[in-house]
């Protein structure tokens, strides 16, 4: 079954300094990975997707994330975090149809 | 904004109760699906609807329904309400069942308070 996995609950960096949330996958066959961003009490924003290609996947609102396949991560990143940054983060893996996420990572970037 | 559109916002019913939520799918959408996010948690697929029929349903009871109408518009009906069905309810839409990007498109979300 494919799965994915965010090991950290929380994230707090100061701002202007770079940033990882990171996240780990389970899959048969080639994975299909995403990142979330949730603002509270909002829906769920699409930031980036990894599906093939370049293992270096630019995004939204300056996000990149890193594909390792040896290393079974989706790592999503930013070089100069923002306090705006500040939210909830989900990877998720497709599963046919349907996206199956990761518990959330909360981001706190202060100033 | 995602074009996708959820209703109501808020909501609060009691135990054995039955609820109706609504979801407007982004324009040219054929396929919604339902997420349920509680509290502290990622969102869990609950089905997906493409062209009027349920394709694919996640691990949710038979009182987990739903409707997908000829506009592509959504209903997540829910009977016999429990108190942990109080969350989030998130409708997604996107492009074609199973499309190759796997993007979906969320809606702001319905809360669902049950006491």
């Amino acid at each position: 079954a494919q799965s994915v996995a965010q090991p950290e609950d929380q994230v707090n960096v100061a701002e202007g300094n770079p940033l990882t949330v990171k996240c780990t996958y389970s899959v048969s066959g080639n994975p299909y990975l995403f990142w979330y961003v949730q603002y509270p009490n909002r829906g769920l924003q699409f930031l980036l997707k990894y599906i093939t290609g370049d293992n270096l996947v630019k995004g939204s609102y300056g996000f990149e994330a890193e594909f390792n396949k040896s290393q079974t991560s989706f790592h999503l990143k930013k070089p100069s975090a923002l306090v705006s940054d500040s939210a909830l983060y989900f990877c998720a893996v497709r599963d046919g149809g349907k996206l199956i996420f990761g518990q959330g990572t909360e981001l706190s970037v202060k100033p | 904004e995602t074009g996708v559109t959820q209703s109501p916002t808020h909501l609060i019913k009691t135990r054995g109760q039955q609820v109706t939520l609504r979801c407007s799918s982004q324009s040219g959408h054929n396929t919604v699906s339902w997420y349920q996010q509680a509290l502290g948690q990622g969102p869990q697929f609950i089905f997906q609807y493409y062209r009027e029929e349920e394709n694919g349903r996640g691990n949710f009871p038979p009182r987990f329904s739903g409707l997908q109408f000829p506009n592509y518009s959504s209903e997540l009906n829910v009977n016999a309400l429990e108190l942990n069905d109080s969350a989030l309810y998130l409708c997604a839409s996107s492009l074609a069942r199973g499309s190759d990007t796997g993007e979906l498109f969320f809606g702001e979300g319905s809360r669902l308070t049950v006491l």
